[in-house]
């Protein structure tokens, strides 16, 4: 399985600022993804990063709000734009294997919004 | 759009002992994949099993195996042996077959599982 990585584990922001969620993995994958899990809640899907191209957003979700960037085959990020207290959820990175035919998680980033 | 029902928010096992988790689904495709993830504490998530549905032989991974029901649209999984480390949240995900888009996992609302020592 693919070694993926996120910077920050963590963090606490203030109201209406922004913050930029990176994701890194080991290898080239084809496919990356963006989760969101809001507290005591399952995982929904906010977008498929595409690598040198717009992302694909997930109804409900719109890129003004959370911007994705892939500038290549190992590495995206998500921007959590003008945050509020209802931004505040665990974010995960996920891959699609293509070896395995499976997705495999990133340890997620638990952002708390004041 | 597909959906995925896990009826038990919470269930709990001894120490040693057999717990079933349960989760239902529903779609019209034929071909698709289901799986079962972990999330302990920690928030990893972690693939436990999965099962491809043109299989009819049930997946098995050590402790964790699946009953899978095609026509019953059943994907229970099944933890033999169970250790205080499967103490988690599992969530049954499903995941159509072929490219693109059907890349996208939809996942059900987890278990809670609680093992005892």
């Amino acid at each position: 399985s693919a070694v993926i990585s996120q910077k920050p584990s963590r963090d606490i922001c203030q109201r209406g600022t922004s913050l930029t969620i990176q994701c890194q993995v080991d290898s080239q994958v084809t496919m990356m993804f963006w989760y969101r899990q809001q507290p005591g809640q399952s995982l929904t899907l906010i977008a498929t990063a595409n690598q040198g191209s717009e992302a694909t957003y997930e109804s409900g979700f719109v890129i003004d709000k959370f911007p994705i960037s892939r500038p290549n085959l190992t590495f995206s990020t998500l921007t959590v734009s003008n945050m509020s207290p209802e931004d505040s959820s665990i974010y995960l990175c996920s891959v699609q294997s293509r070896f395995t035919d499976t997705q495999y998680f990133g340890p997620g980033t638990r952002l708390t919004v004041l | 759009a597909q959906t995925v029902t896990q009826s038990q928010p919470e269930m709990s096992v001894q120490e040693a002992e057999t717990v079933t988790l349960s989760c239902t689904y529903d779609t019209s495709e034929s071909d698709y994949y289901l799986f079962w993830y972990k999330q302990p504490p920690s928030r990893q998530m972690i693939l436990v099993i999965r099962q491809e549905a043109y299989k009819q032989q049930n997946a098995t991974e050590n402790r964790f195996s699946v009953n899978f029901q095609k026509a019953a649209k059943s994907f229970s999984l099944k933890i033999s042996d169970s250790q205080l480390g499967d103490a988690a949240m599992y969530f049954c995900a499903y995941r159509s077959a072929g490219g693109g888009s059907n890349y996208k996992l939809t996942f059900g609302k987890g278990t809670l599982l609680t093992v005892n020592p």
